[in-house]
């Protein structure tokens, strides 16, 4: 099994929709945790990290955390057709501390 | 402001032969991490360099070998190519060892292995 995984989708959405993703993760000793937009034959671009549990906001995106849980997800609100990409959850932290674990990814399609 | 330059963009090699990719992290970052990328799948961690020595390592075979320049800039060396290698390569940045706040990546380099 898998120390991070993530729903592959694909995931088609109209634009303006609320998209949710999600990453469930088995390693309690994970407390930083990123997601990562990766458009097609590039190299995946940082959206957001947070620490530990809670919410952090940044214009269209939200991201959560639930440690009780080992559950993360990453909100977009009013999605756009240039959101449609692979979004990719990553985490580190205590003795994996320098190596990001990454699930496999999501993609998305937002249709105009 | 460049960000993380990966050289080259694409390549196809032998299965056997030996091969060097290279990377030039963005400005004002001091560790490299590399990563493979198979199709379909998330990075998977090779290693980390920082301060000239590889400071973690994946489960990675010693086929795959790397070094860091002064420069901060930094070589993936990978011998003895196996079809299973062909993948897309990540270098990645990171303003501290730890990457807690996320890396930079830079485009990558894709490996065929025929």
């Amino acid at each position: 099994q898998k120390e991070v995984e993530q729903d592959p989708g694909p995931l088609s959405v109209p634009e303006g929709a609320i998209v949710s993703l999600n990453c469930t993760y088995s390693n309690s000793a994970f407390q930083y945790f990123m997601w990562y937009r990766q458009y097609s034959r590039k190299g995946p671009e940082l959206l957001m990290y947070t620490y530990s549990s809670g919410n952090k906001e940044d214009g269209r995106f939200t991201a959560q955390v639930d440690k009780s849980s080992k559950y993360i997800s990453l909100f977009i609100r009013d999605s756009q057709p240039s959101d449609s990409a692979t979004y990719l959850c990553a985490m580190t932290g205590g003795t994996n501390a320098g190596k990001s674990t990454f699930g496999d990814g999501t993609t998305l399609t937002v249709k105009p | 402001d460049a960000g993380v330059t990966q050289s080259p963009t694409h390549l196809i090699k032998t299965r056997g032969q030996q091969v060097t990719l290279r990377c030039s992290p963005k400005s004002g970052h001091d560790t490299v991490s590399w990563y493979q990328q198979a199709l379909g799948q998330g990075p998977q961690f090779i290693f980390q360099y920082y301060e000239e020595e590889e400071r973690q390592r994946g489960n990675f075979p010693d086929r795959f070998s790397g070094h860091q320049f002064p420069n901060y800039s930094s070589e993936l060396n990978v011998n003895a190519l196996l079809l299973g290698d062909s993948a897309l390569y990540l270098c990645a940045s990171s303003a501290t060892m730890t990457g807690n706040n996320g890396y930079t990546f830079g485009s990558g380099t894709r490996l065929t292995v025929v």
